[in-house]
C-alpha cells in the first residue's frame, strides 16, 4: 500500500531551526512536495524534490533521499508566522496520476 | 480575484439531503481534484479529473459523485449526506505541463451534516 509518516507536532522557539521529517511508502514514486496550511486557510505549495539532494528557497529547504524513501523540510530563522501545519505529499502512480498527502505536522513557534 | 473559488464556503445540512459543492478556476488548468480534510488525517483524495471527459476515483469516493461540466468547473455531490461526511472540503487544480505538479487549492468549504 501507500503511506506517508510525519510527526504530528513539533515545537520550536523563534529564531531557531526546525526539521520536519517524512518517510513514505508508495509505488511509482515521482517526487516529494511540501505544503503549508495556516489555521482556517488553504494549503499552499512550498517546495518539490524529484531528485536526491537539497532544494533551498529562502528560509525553507527541502531534502530528498529516494533510496531511503525519506525527506525533510528545514525551516530556518523561525518566525511566529511559521506556526502552521506542514504536509508532505508524494506524486505517485503510473504517469504521476495522483498526489497523496501525509497527515500533517503541526508546528508551534514560541517567543 | 482568486484563481480557484469554491461555493458555498460553509454549509449546514441534514442527514439524507443531497448537496452539491462547486469549484471554479481561472488558471486554465486541465487537472482538478476534490479532497476532504479531517483533523489528524490530512487531505484525502475523493475524485480527480484530468480533462472534461476524464473522471477517476480517489481514496475515499464512496458516498460521493462528481461532474466536470467544463474545463473550469468541477462539482462534488453528496447524494445522501451522512454525519461522518462532516469535514472541510478542498478543490484543487494542477498543470500537467510542469515538471513538478504544484497543486493550487481553493479556500475550502466547511460542511456540517446534522
Amino acid at each position: 500500500g501507500q503511506s506517508l509518516e510525519q510527526p504530528s507536532e513539533v515545537t520550536a522557539v523563534e529564531g531557531a531551526i526546525v526539521q520536519i521529517n517524512c518517510t513514505y511508502q508508495t509505488s511509482g514514486f515521482y517526487g516529494l512536495s511540501w505544503y503549508q496550511q495556516h489555521d482556517g486557510g488553504a494549503p499552499t505549495f512550498l517546495s518539490y524534490n524529484a531528485l536526491d539532494g537539497l532544494e533551498e528557497t529562502g528560509r525553507f529547504s527541502s531534502f530528498l533521499s529516494r533510496s531511503d524513501s525519506y525527506g525533510y523540510l528545514l525551516l530556518q530563522e523561525l518566525q511566529m508566522k511559521d506556526s502552521a501545519s506542514y504536509f508532505c505529499a508524494v506524486r505517485e502512480g503510473t504517469g504521476g496520476f495522483k498526489t497523496i498527502f501525509g497527515a500533517g505536522t503541526r508546528l508551534f513557534v514560541k517567543a | 480575484d482568486a484563481d480557484v473559488t469554491q461555493t458555498p464556503r460553509n454549509r449546514i445540512t441534514k442527514t439524507g439531503k443531497r448537496i452539491m459543492l462547486e469549484c471554479s478556476q481561472t488558471k486554465g488548468h486541465d487537472r482538478m481534484y476534490w479532497y476532504r480534510q479531517d483533523p489528524g488525517l490530512g487531505l484525502r483524495l475523493i475524485y480527480y479529473s484530468f480533462d472534461v471527459k476524464d473522471i477517476n476515483k480517489g481514496e475515499i469516493s464512496d458516498g460521493y459523485s462528481v461532474s466536470r461540466q467544463a474545463q473550469a468547473k468541477f462539482s462534488l455531490s453528496l447524494e445522501s449526506a451522512i454525519p461522518n461526511q462532516t469535514a472541510l472540503y478542498f478543490c484543487a487544480t494542477s498543470d500537467p505541463g510542469r515538471t513538478q505538479e504544484t497543486q493550487y487549492f481553493g479556500p475550502g468549504t466547511r460542511l456540517l451534516v446534522l
